[in-house]
């Protein structure tokens, strides 16, 4: 059974602070790994994605991830963050080939001016 | 292209009433989804479709039902509303062979 975990429900950084929001997942064979970003009022929307290739993987809005099998670990980061990048934060895992997305329970991340 | 569209954005229902939450793609999307998100549990998937006349359960779909007669459109249909309905509904969908979910912007109900 696939499984997501974010371990922090809630993040707090300065404003051009590096930033971090954690994701490790649990999944049969080779994963499928996204993040979502959802500002208040909204549905969700889509980041980037790691499919194959590169461990590390550039998004919108400045943001990447890498990808780690070792750890089972999609850490999403930005070198700078902005005020405007406050917003909850969901990371999903599928499996290789099915369309069917697992999320996390979400991290609330709040960018301090 | 609109992209995924919900309506309605609110609703308050009282108990035992029934509901339909709709949900439409422009996309030409195969597959779609129903979500639903409670505050601090992440989204959990309802039903899906894999293309119009399929339809398939998810994680928590009792009390929920849904159809797919066109590709454009994808019913979620509330029979007897109970508070434990009271939640956020995201509809979502996908061209089969991508992997990229497009979410609606949501419909907020509440079961009174």
């Amino acid at each position: 059974a696939q499984s997501v975990a974010q371990p922090e429900d809630q993040v707090n950084v300065a404003e051009g602070n590096p930033l971090t929001v954690k994701c490790t997942y649990s999944v049969s064979g080779n994963p499928y790994l996204f993040w979502y970003v959802q500002y208040p009022n909204r549905g969700l929307q889509f980041l980037l994605k790691y499919i194959t290739g590169d461990n590390l993987v550039k998004g919108s809005y400045g943001f990447e991830a890498e990808f780690n099998k070792s750890q089972t670990s999609f850490h999403l980061k930005k070198p700078s963050a902005l005020v405007s990048d406050s917003a909850l934060y969901f990371c999903a895992v599928s499996q290789t080939g099915a369309n069917n997305l697992f999320f996390g329970t979400g991290t609330r991340l709040t960018v301090i001016p | 292209n609109a992209g995924v569209t919900q309506t309605p954005k609110f609703r308050i229902l009282k108990i035992g009433q029934s509901m339909t939450l709709q949900c439409t793609q422009d996309m030409n999307h195969n597959y779609m989804y129903w979500y639903r998100q409670d505050p601090g549990m992440g989204l959990k998937l309802i039903y899906y479709s894999v293309g119009a006349g399929i339809t398939d359960k998810g994680e928590v779909p009792n009390g929920y039902n849904v159809s797919r007669s066109t590709t454009e459109d994808f019913p979620l249909r509330l029979e007897l509303a109970a508070p434990s309905q009271t939640s956020v509904y995201f509809c979502a969908s996908v061209l089969a062979g991508y992997n990229e979910q497009f979410f609606g912007p949501g419909t907020r109900l509440t079961v009174l």
